[in-house]
């Protein structure tokens, strides 16, 4: 079956462009995940979903990042008046069950890079 | 979620077994120990998974010490395919995030 998808797979935006990212989960799963990916780092934590809500946003690194799940399906992934510190690859993974535990099957990135 | 310790990158010569080791002395009772892998320019992918016993899918075997404070993940046959950076991450089996870490670069030789 399809897997996640993201789009689009690149982006470019000049400092202080506002851009938004979308993540397709798989169907039927509860939770959903975004990540942070720096270049030559792993992924970091960004914000938690199950169905609508939104659960954990403990790792959005600044009131600029803002993320929506309206219908327990597609998410998006908005960033305001970007920086070129928020140049990286955003990850969108899901998981069937609604705490998130177990398997998450991870879509193929978004890489964002601001000029 | 415990830390965990790998070595930054490795070899392993085709066809052979790729043993990757992971330390996580402080791991809790209720912590998982979990294997990714991320082949460049993808998303990761889920491996493995673990508690106490020994696990084995079609991918690969997880070996977990008695006492839990480190583990190795064996990719029984490598292949070019394999080459990749593997993190090993250990969370509460209700947790809501991976802490992936830095991970051990593994490059698969002809």
């Amino acid at each position: 079956g399809a897997g996640v998808s993201q789009s689009p797979r690149y982006k470019v935006a000049k400092r202080g462009q506002d851009v938004a990212l979308r993540c397709d989960p798989i169907s039927g799963h509860v939770s959903l995940f975004w990540y942070q990916q720096a270049l030559g780092q792993g992924p970091e934590f960004l914000t938690y979903f199950q169905n609508e809500a939104q659960l954990d946003k403990s790792g959005l690194p600044s009131d600029r990042f803002f993320a929506e799940r309206p219908e327990g399906s597609v998410s998006t992934l908005k960033i305001q008046r970007t920086q070129q510190e928020d140049s990286a690859v955003y990850l969108c993974a899901s998981s069937p069950r609604d705490r998130g535990t177990d398997t998450q099957y991870f879509g193929p990135g978004t890489r964002l890079t601001v000029l | 979620d415990a830390k965990t310790t790998q070595p930054p990158s490795m070899d392993c010569a085709e066809g052979r077994a790729a043993n990757l080791p992971c330390n996580h002395s402080t791991i809790s009772g209720n912590e998982y120990v979990y294997w990714y892998r991320q082949i460049h320019s993808q998303g990761p992918q889920y491996i493995i998974h673990g508690l106490k016993n020994n696990e084995t899918n079609e991918m690969a075997s997880l070996i977990i010490t008695e006492d839990r404070k480190s583990s190795t993940l064996i990719l029984p046959h490598a292949t070019l395919r394999d080459t990749a950076v593997y993190y090993c991450i250990v969370r509460v089996f209700t947790g809501n995030q991976f802490y992936f870490g830095t991970g051990t670069s593994l490059t698969v030789i002809p």
